[in-house]
């Protein structure tokens, strides 16, 4: 069966700091990969997909991520963190014929000043 | 374009009570998914709708769970018997097809049953 993993549960980072958020998903095609951010108490907004083509995929907000098929990774990067920054990052995986998402557990970020 | 919109944001319940929630989704778009979310984990996947038809539903809908699209418009999803487990957030969101669409999440239903 398909799955996310998220390794990192809570990530504490400086503002002005370079962020990577880890992804590694179990899919035995080409996956269908997200991520997603959510602040406290909100839905969820897409930060960027990836289905195919160019393996580094840019997204709102200055977040970028690459997807690694040796690794089964899609790693989520910024190059400057902002305090608004400050939320939960889910990656999720396309299953199904009839595309439900399966997300990983999320990472907590959190911006020092 | 209003977005997917949920009703009511928060709920609280005694144990016992039936409770349902509302979700408008995006205007044309025909699927339509429910999901659940507890503290500190990802949404996990409830049901699944193409246009009034429900089509997939998780293992996690038990018989105390019920979900209705009519007409292809809003959907219900009805939590009868609520037990202090079924305290989450709920989330509802929709895509159109073709395939590769991207799911467009509403604010969810956060339901506290005590």
């Amino acid at each position: 069966a398909q799955s996310v993993t998220q390794p990192d549960i809570h990530i504490t980072v400086s503002e002005g700091a370079s962020l990577e958020l880890r992804c590694n998903y179990s899919y035995g095609a080409t996956p269908y990969l997200f991520w997603y951010v959510q602040s406290p108490g909100q839905g969820l907004q897409l930060l960027l997909k990836y289905f195919s083509g160019d393996t580094l995929v840019q997204g709102i907000k200055g977040f970028e991520a690459e997807f690694k098929r040796s690794q089964s990774s899609f790693n989520l990067r910024k190059p400057s963190v902002h305090w608004s920054d400050a939320a939960e990052y889910f990656c999720a995986v396309v299953s199904g014929g009839y595309n439900k998402l399966i997300f990983g557990a999320g990472t907590r970020l959190a911006v020092h000043p | 374009d209003t977005g997917v919109s949920q009703d009511p944001r928060h709920k609280i319940t005694k144990r016992g009570q039936n409770v349902t929630f509302r979700c408008d989704p995006i205007s044309e778009h025909n699927r339509l998914y429910w999901y659940r979310q507890t503290l500190g984990q990802g949404p996990e996947f409830l049901t699944y709708f193409q246009n009034e038809a429900q089509l997939e539903k998780s293992r996690l809908l038990s018989d105390r769970f019920s979900a209705e699209r009519p007409k292809g418009s809003f959907s219900t999803l009805e939590i009868q018997r609520t037990e202090q487990g079924d305290s989450a957030m709920y989330l509802c969101a929709s895509s159109l097809t073709p395939s590769k669409e991207t799911q467009y999440f509403g604010p969810g239903t956060r339901l506290l049953v005590l």
